[in-house]
């Protein structure tokens, strides 16, 4: 696998508290890349990162923030979860936006 | 709305067959990659076809793809078990740097 972690792995909260999920990559790949996979909608980008301190919205952005102070991680933020957020997260890398995605083993968030 | 839908959704057939999934999308594109993804892991990327290919191979896997269709197809040949899991097409829209994937075709491969 490519040097992507996410953590943590699987977290169960409570509605209305605040979440944070990390992906760090060991790559030095420059986009990073955020992704919700929901039964009957495949995945969804959250949002996205092409450089430090750089980053745009995907599709499915409402409810969420990131932040990337370095290259090696990109964090996702849920300021106040709903139970609409449970689903499984995906960090994915790349070198460049229109290359091949690497994908970290998701992180399965339930809040309940 | 979903820019690559895969077809079938589901998919059975005997080890050694052949395997077919289709998809389509719906704006010009830069590039089609197809993904795989194992039950509870991240998707892997499996191969990358750029606008001006037709066809691409690696292994066992044979991609087209028709750009005057809006159509791409991912052909696995002598199927294996390993080879269960689920597939997905992530067509690249021209002038975005994100790729959209659809819902995914699960593969199952039986003994």
């Amino acid at each position: 696998d490519a040097g992507i972690t996410q953590s943590p792995r699987h977290k169960v909260t409570e509605t209305g508290t605040p979440v944070t999920l990390r992906c760090h990559q060991t790559e030095n790949h420059r986009y990073m890349y955020w992704y919700r996979q929901d039964p009957g909608h495949g995945l969804r980008l959250i949002h996205y990162s092409y450089g430090v301190k750089d980053t745009d919205k995907g599709e499915v952005s409402d409810g969420y923030s990131v932040s990337r102070s370095k290259t090696e991680d990109f964090l996702l933020t849920l300021e106040s979860a709903t139970s609409s957020q449970t689903s499984v997260y995906f960090c994915a890398i790349s070198v460049g936006g229109d290359q091949p995605q690497h994908f970290g083993d998701g992180t399965r968030l339930s809040i309940l | 709305s979903q820019q690559g839908e895969e077809d079938p959704q589901a998919l059975s057939i005997q080890e050694g067959e052949n395997a077919t999934m289709n998809c389509s999308y719906k704006t010009s594109i830069n590039n089609l990659q197809w993904y795989r993804q194992n039950s509870g892991r991240g998707l892997v990327h499996l191969i990358l076809i750029r606008s001006n290919e037709r066809e691409k191979h690696s292994g066992r896997l044979r991609v087209t793809l028709d750009t005057s269709k809006k159509s791409s197809s991912l052909l696995i040949t002598a199927s294996r078990a390993a080879d269960t899991a689920s597939y997905f097409c992530a067509p690249l829209i021209q002038g975005a740097q994100k790729l959209v994937f659809g819902q995914g075709t699960r593969l199952t491969i039986n003994p």
